[in-house]
């Protein structure tokens, strides 16, 4: 079965660039039938999303981040990673890969996140 | 930016109906999906397109729609449910993930 790792720095210093990337094993990124998607959750607040990526090199981000965010794929490791800039200490968080069912039909709409990764904390911090 | 509304905290004793409800202007039109979360755990996907239940996830979870609310029900709730949930759908501009704030339910 499908299994998603994240990894990367636990420590990123204020307005500098956050650097995580999520490993697949059991599975593909080249898969067209998934989204690969990341999601955070500030301590102690819930869920916010923050993007997807089609192993086409597609993306779409939350409008919150969009202006500091870039996902990308990389089919030849099976990993796809997040950069987040310019951070400050509202960007500290765990941080979760997760990969997404979809279809964008208007008449049968649907994208969920059907298998998370563990999650990784990132503290953003002098 | 599109909102979706749950009740802070839910509280039911064992054997009970736990009701957690989403509420969203869009819901009418996007499906709706539902999270487990335990303490120092990643999120589960318990419901998906409203009331589709994941294999694995016990048949006590269920999911229904009327209107701009969603529901999630748990019946002949367990201790082992005490969790966070959360409700996740798309706005209608193109945002597919928009999460609802989550609701903490106790189990009495």
């Amino acid at each position: 079965q499908v299994q998603l790792q994240e990894s990367g720095p636990g420590l990123v210093k204020p307005s500098e660039t956050l650097s995580l990337t999520c490993t697949v094993s059991g599975g593909s990124v080249s898969s067209g039938s998934y989204y690969w998607s990341w999601i955070r959750q500030p301590p102690g607040k819930g869920l916010e999303w923050i993007g997807y990526i089609y192993y086409s090199g597609s993306t779409n981000y939350n409008p919150s981040l969009k202006s500091r965010v870039t996902i990308s794929v990389d089919t030849s490791k099976n990993q796809f990673s997040l950069k987040l800039s310019s951070v400050t200490a509202a960007d500290t968080a765990v941080y979760y890969c997760a990969r997404a069912r979809y279809n964008w039909n208007p008449r049968d709409y649907y994208y969920y996140m059907d298998v998370w990764g563990k999650g990784t904390t990132v503290t953003v911090s002098s | 930016s599109y909102e979706l509304t749950q009740p802070p905290s839910v509280s039911v004793s064992p054997g009970q109906t736990a009701r957690i409800t989403c509420s969203g202007d869009a819901l009418p039109k996007q499906y709706a999906y539902w999270y487990q979360q335990k303490p120092g755990q990643a999120p589960v996907l318990v419901i998906y397109k409203d009331s589709e239940r994941p294999s694995g996830i016990p048949e006590r979870f269920s999911g229904s729609s009327s209107g701009t609310t969603v529901t999630l029900t748990i019946s002949g709730v367990q201790a082992e449910d005490e969790a966070d949930y959360y409700c996740q759908s798309a706005d209608s501009s193109g945002t597919p993930g928009v999460f609802g704030g989550g609701t903490k339910l106790t189990v009495l």
